[in-house]
């Protein structure tokens, strides 16, 4: 079965340009994350996504930052004025529906990455 | 101070020697996962786990979770397992993984 895919793959950008970034989540995964991974660093949490509705966007840096899942399925990460800092790798991830409660937890699983330079 | 602590950094290693590889956390956790992550690739998940110990082939996986520690272990390793491991916890509350820095591994022939 296809996996988690993300595009582009890479994306080159002129600062203050607008970018979309896309996430195709595995099939019926309801639960759907993202992540920005700088060079040298561990991934950081972004925004999560319970169906169509960001369950919480508290990792979002600022307002430039905003995603929509309008489908339940498909996400786009849009990121507008872009700045140099915003040069990373941007992960997504999902995972099948939550069973039991707030405080289950099922495995995420990731998509290849859309590697993002701002000039 | 990182709420993940990934131990050491960086780690080079030859053809067949037994790795470890220490993740050390500060907040209480429902799972932790070991991620391997090859350059210019994406994160694969190795092991999810909220107790004890678990064993996929020559990986094996381990949690103290009164310590807040687990290791991840490589037996016999080979040039291939070379990548980036990164340790990252689901906190007890909230949906976000929290991850560590990433250690990374080299294996030589």
């Amino acid at each position: 079965g296809a996996g988690v895919s993300q595009t582009p793959s890479n994306k080159v950008t002129e600062k203050g340009k607008y970018v979309e970034l896309r996430c195709d989540p595995i099939s019926g995964h309801t639960a759907l994350y993202w992540y920005r991974q700088s060079l040298g660093q561990g991934p950081e949490f972004l925004i999560y996504f319970q169906g169509t509705g960001a369950a919480d966007d508290s990792g979002l840096p600022n307002d430039r930052f905003f995603a929509v899942r309008p489908e339940g399925s498909v996400s786009t990460l849009k990121i507008q004025r872009t700045e140099r800092g915003d040069s990373a790798v941007y992960l997504c991830a999902s995972s099948p529906v939550l069973a039991g409660g707030p405080s289950s937890y099922n495995e995420q699983f990731f998509g290849p990455g859309t590697r993002l330079t701002v000039l | 101070k990182n709420e993940v602590e990934q131990s050491p950094q960086n780690l080079t290693a030859q053809e067949g020697e037994f790795i470890t590889i220490n993740c050390s956390y500060s907040v209480g956790i429902s799972a932790l996962h070991w991620l391997q992550q090859h350059p210019g690739g994406g994160i694969v998940s190795l092991f999810m786990l909220s107790s004890g110990k678990k064993k996929h082939g020559r990986l094996i996986a381990t949690i103290n979770i009164q310590e807040k520690h687990s290791s991840l272990h490589i037996t016999a390793s080979h040039p291939r397992d070379s990548a980036v491991y990164i340790c990252a916890v689901k906190e007890t509350s909230g949906s976000r993984l929290t991850f560590g820095e990433g250690t990374q591994l080299t294996v030589n022939p």
